[in-house]
């Protein structure tokens, strides 16, 4: 079975500082991971993901992240932040060729950015 | 194209009362997915479907049943809605590597 962590519940930075929000996972077997966004009253959208092939996983808005293996972890990192950053952000974890049926969810990092 | 759509938007029930939910998408995914939304403890998965005319259980089933009648939805159903159903339900569905989500429902159960 899969699980994941997120190590911060919430985490505020200034505008324009960089943010880094932390995700482990623990799995048996190969995974894929994957980060979404859920900005207020939305549903989730995904930000990056990574499958196989290079650690270092560029997605939308800037985000970036980095499969750790050894470290099992994918953590999110921005190098500066924008208003329009703050939201809730899940990381997720799942069983490598599986057909995304089985994807757990961490339970949320809130970013909040101050200007 | 619409991606996952949910409707209602917004809904409140009494305890007892029963209600469906319902979700489509026009992306022509096997799989489908409801999900509960809490604070504090992400996305849980309550039931999931791998294709027209079959379900399987989530992680937190008890209390729901769903329906697969036809590829392009995905049916929710409380039957006794209790106040511990409270809570932002979402829709999404799959192909091998990425969910989509629909916008949500939040229900409030009295």
């Amino acid at each position: 079975a899969q699980s994941v962590t997120q190590l911060d519940s919430q985490v505020p930075v200034f505008e324009e500082a960089p943010v880094e929000l932390r995700c482990n996972y623990s799995s048996s077997v190969s995974v894929y991971l994957f980060w979404y966004v859920q900005y207020p009253n939305q549903g989730l959208q995904l930000l990056l993901k990574y499958l196989s092939g290079s650690t270092l996983v560029k997605g939308i808005n800037g985000f970036e992240a980095e499969f750790n293996k050894s470290q099992t972890s994918f953590h999110l990192r921005k190098p500066s932040v924008h208003i329009s950053d703050t939201a809730e952000y899940f990381c997720a974890v799942t069983p490598a060729g599986s057909s995304a049926s089985k994807i757990i969810f961490g339970s949320g990092t809130r970013l909040s950015i101050r200007p | 194209n619409a991606g996952v759509t949910q409707t209602p938007k917004f809904r409140v029930l009494k305890t007892g009362q029963s209600m469906t939910l319902l979700c489509a998408q026009d992306m022509n995914h096997e799989y489908m997915y409801w999900y509960r939304q809490d604070p504090g403890m992400g996305l849980r998965l309550i039931h999931y479907s791998v294709g027209e005319g079959t379900t399987a259980k989530g992680e937190v089933p008890d209390g729901y049943n769903v329906s697969r009648l036809k590829k392009q939805n995905f049916l929710l159903g409380l039957e006794s809605a209790a106040p511990s159903q409270t809570s932002v339900y979402f829709c999404a569905s799959s192909y091998p590597g990425e969910q989509f989500f629909g916008p949500g429902t939040r229900l409030t159960v009295l």
